[in-house]
């Protein structure tokens, strides 16, 4: 079965620090992945994808992936952290059936001043 | 281009009780789905329509139900409510279909906000 796991609820970080927010994968043939962004009372904004290809993906706000195959990771990453990055995280794989994301749990990023 | 709208934003029902939500999808876009979101059990996927045909369908109990219609509008049902539908549900367009390759982004509005009583 194909499933993403984000290990960490919360990630705290300072402004202006580099922040990292973990996801692993697992699934059978290649993975189509995906990180959305979530405000409160809002719905998802999609950030950035991995098809195939470079395995360092460039998203919006200023946001990256790595992708690592032999590790099953798709770590999300941004050099400068700003407060306004604080929201809720999700890290999907598109389910091979179809269309539908198989969502992680999500995780929490605080970005303190 | 506007957005994925839903309506209602926000509604309180009770328990027994039905409730239908409505999803537009961006204009174009033919493929609309549907996920639940709870604090428990995070997001999970209910089901996905094109051209008004069900083509995937998640875990859900057949009091959860759905259709399109053919200008791409969707809406979702369900019966007999219970506390625990109690969450935040989200439409989501894609503007790909299931025969071509499906590796585009969703496109998710709002949300409708149930709370069950």
């Amino acid at each position: 079965a194909q499933s993403v796991a984000q290990p960490e609820d919360q990630v705290n970080v300072a402004e202006g620090n580099p922040l990292t927010v973990k996801c692993t994968y697992s699934v059978s043939g290649n993975p189509y992945l995906f990180w959305y962004v979530q405000y409160p009372n809002r719905g998802l904004q999609f950030l950035l994808k991995y098809i195939t290809g470079d395995n360092l993906v460039k998203g919006s706000y200023g946001f990256e992936a790595e992708f690592n195959k032999s590790q099953t990771s798709f770590h999300l990453k941004k050099p400068s952290a700003l407060v306004s990055d604080s929201a809720l995280y999700f890290c999907a794989v598109r389910d091979i059936r179809g269309t539908a994301l198989i969502f992680g749990k999500g995780t929490t990023l605080s970005v303190s001043s | 281009k506007a957005g994925v709208t839903q309506t209602p934003r926000y509604l309180i029902k009770t328990r027994g009780q039905q409730v239908t939500l409505s999803c537009s999808p961006i204009s174009g876009h033919r493929s609309v789905s549907w996920y639940q979101q709870t604090p428990g059990q995070g997001l999970q996927f209910l089901f996905e329509y094109f051209s008004e045909t069900q083509r995937n369908k998640g875990n859900f109990p057949g009091r959860f139900s759905g259709r399109q219609f053919s200008n791409s509008r969707s809406e979702m049902n369900v019966s007999t409510l219970e506390l625990g539908d109690s969450a935040l549900y989200l439409c989501a367009s894609s503007p790909r279909d299931r025969v071509t390759a499906n590796t585009g982004e969703l496109f998710f509005g709002e949300g409708s906000r149930l709370t069950v009583l």
